[in-house]
């Protein structure tokens, strides 16, 4: 079945850093790409919609200059978080879909950042 | 805009025990549902998704779901829980139209007793 791969799976900053989380769809290609947050013990929240050679979209609410997103090619999306702070600690995921709309995303195992 | 509604943040049951994990949609147009199983610090994993053919749906580990247009409801079940079935389970939608997000439940969370 169709792959993602999302790296690192876990990541320890300090404040004031950067960080680059990469989103990866091994056997297919992905024009579209998702990005959540979860914070424990609670659903995921879409962040942005990483679209492959365009400007992401991002939901209400999200900083698109703090989470920074780059969709360079069909199969490679990255999610820099800029400046973190230790509220940016969370779990984040990405998912990817093969281009039919009723098939469904997959997702990566996720990066939990810290920032101390 | 779609809704999905899990009944339930937190299920336990025995081991070999019925499963039932219930979720309601809201969707103005026919919609696409999905379960996913989330393992402690993992992504998620789908476990089956409905695409308006069969009404009743098989997914992997024993799961299976019914699509029920009447009652607005999908509710997951399994006949006998296994220890290895303890996680998180979120429901999610995705409508009919042009665009290919996914709006999650609030998850709800599956303890297995022996």
């Amino acid at each position: 079945g169709a792959v993602v791969s999302q790296h690192p799976s876990r990541v320890i900053c300090k404040s004031g850093t950067s960080v680059k989380i990469e989103c990866r769809s091994l056997d297919f290609q992905a024009t579209t790409m998702f990005w959540y947050r979860q914070f424990p013990k609670q659903s995921l929240m879409l962040m942005a919609t990483s679209n492959e050679g365009s400007k992401a979209t991002y939901e209400q609410g999200v900083e698109k200059d703090k989470f920074l997103i780059n969709h360079a090619s069909l199969t490679l999306s990255t999610l820099t978080v800029t400046s973190a702070h230790p509220e940016d600690s969370s779990f984040y995921i990405c998912s990817a879909g093969p281009s039919s709309y009723n098939s469904p995303l997959h997702f990566g195992n996720g990066t939990r950042l810290t920032v101390t | 805009a779609q809704s999905v509604t899990q009944l339930g943040s937190h299920v336990s049951v025995s081991e070999g025990a019925l499963v039932l994990l219930r979720c309601n949609y809201s969707s103005s147009v026919p919609p696409y549902l999905f379960w996913y199983v989330q393992y402690p610090n993992q992504g998620l994993q789908l476990l089956l998704k409905y695409t308006s053919a069969a009404t009743l749906v098989k997914g992997i580990n024993g799961f299976e779901a019914e699509f029920k247009k009447s009652e607005t409801s999908f509710h997951l079940t399994k006949p006998s829980a296994h220890m290895s079935d303890a996680a998180e389970y979120f429901c999610a939608v995705k409508d009919g139209g042009s665009n290919y997000k996914l709006t999650f439940g609030k998850g709800t969370l599956l303890t297995v007793n022996p």
